[in-house]
């Protein structure tokens, strides 16, 4: 089976400037993951989707960043306008159970954000 | 917040010796996973542990987890460079709804 693909994989920009990561996960998986790994440090959820409404979205920073998952498939997150310490690697993640006590993941390959 | 820790933040060991990761939970955990992430790669799901004192085997690695469930580890027995990367607990609180807290993890150098 396909896993989750995401893009870019790599985006330079300076501070100020918007950009915007895409997700597409496993087929069928119903819940999407939004992390933030800086580097050294573990994966930090920014937004978990189920279907297309929010479940989750304590940790995102909303005055920049912002999420959607149209039609329950496809996800985008945004930064908008980009600061020097959100310079990190973005990791989409899905999972098919929607039971939050069994959710092993599944990541995709990761987009690595430099703000200059 | 809950708050997932492990020890230690790096070690390097020859090829052959044995090493071990701890994870340390601020609550009571429903359950841990463990995912490893090779260098320039993503996270991987290893294993997941849900009972308290359970053990589990995957050849050469050992996970445990707690009887409080609030801590687990991960054992490997003499090692191989192919485990060379970071090893990330992630815990699930066990009060009401919670989503998933990764450790900030272990980074495991083997040299032949």
């Amino acid at each position: 089976e396909a896993g989750v693909a995401q893009s870019p994989r790599y985006k330079i920009i300076e501070k100020r400037q918007s950009v915007a990561f895409w997700c597409n996960p496993i087929s069928g998986h119903a819940t999407l993951y939004w992390y933030q790994q800086i580097l050294g440090q573990g994966p930090k959820l920014l937004i978990q989707f189920q279907n297309n409404g929010v479940v989750d979205d304590s940790q995102l920073p909303k005055d920049r960043f912002s999420a959607e998952r149209l039609k329950g498939v496809d996800s985008t997150l945004k930064i908008q306008p980009a600061k020097l310490e959100d310079s990190a690697v973005y990791l989409c993640a899905s999972s098919g159970r929607a039971d939050p006590s069994w959710n092993e993941q599944f990541f995709g390959p990761g987009t690595r954000l430099t703000v200059l | 917040g809950q708050q997932v820790m492990q020890i230690p933040q790096y070690q390097h060991v020859q090829e052959g010796e044995d090493f071990t990761t701890y994870c340390n939970s601020s609550t009571t955990l429903s359950n841990i996973q463990w995912y490893k992430q090779r260098p320039g790669g993503h996270p991987v799901f290893l294993i997941q542990l849900v009972k308290s004192g359970e053990v589990k085997k995957q050849k050469r690695l050992t996970f445990q987890f707690g009887e409080a469930k609030k801590n687990s580890s991960l054992h490997i027995t003499a090692t191989q460079t192919t485990d060379v990367g970071t090893y990330f607990c992630a815990g699930l609180e066990e009060s009401g709804y919670s989503t998933l807290t990764f450790g900030k993890g272990t980074m495991l150098l083997v040299s032949p």
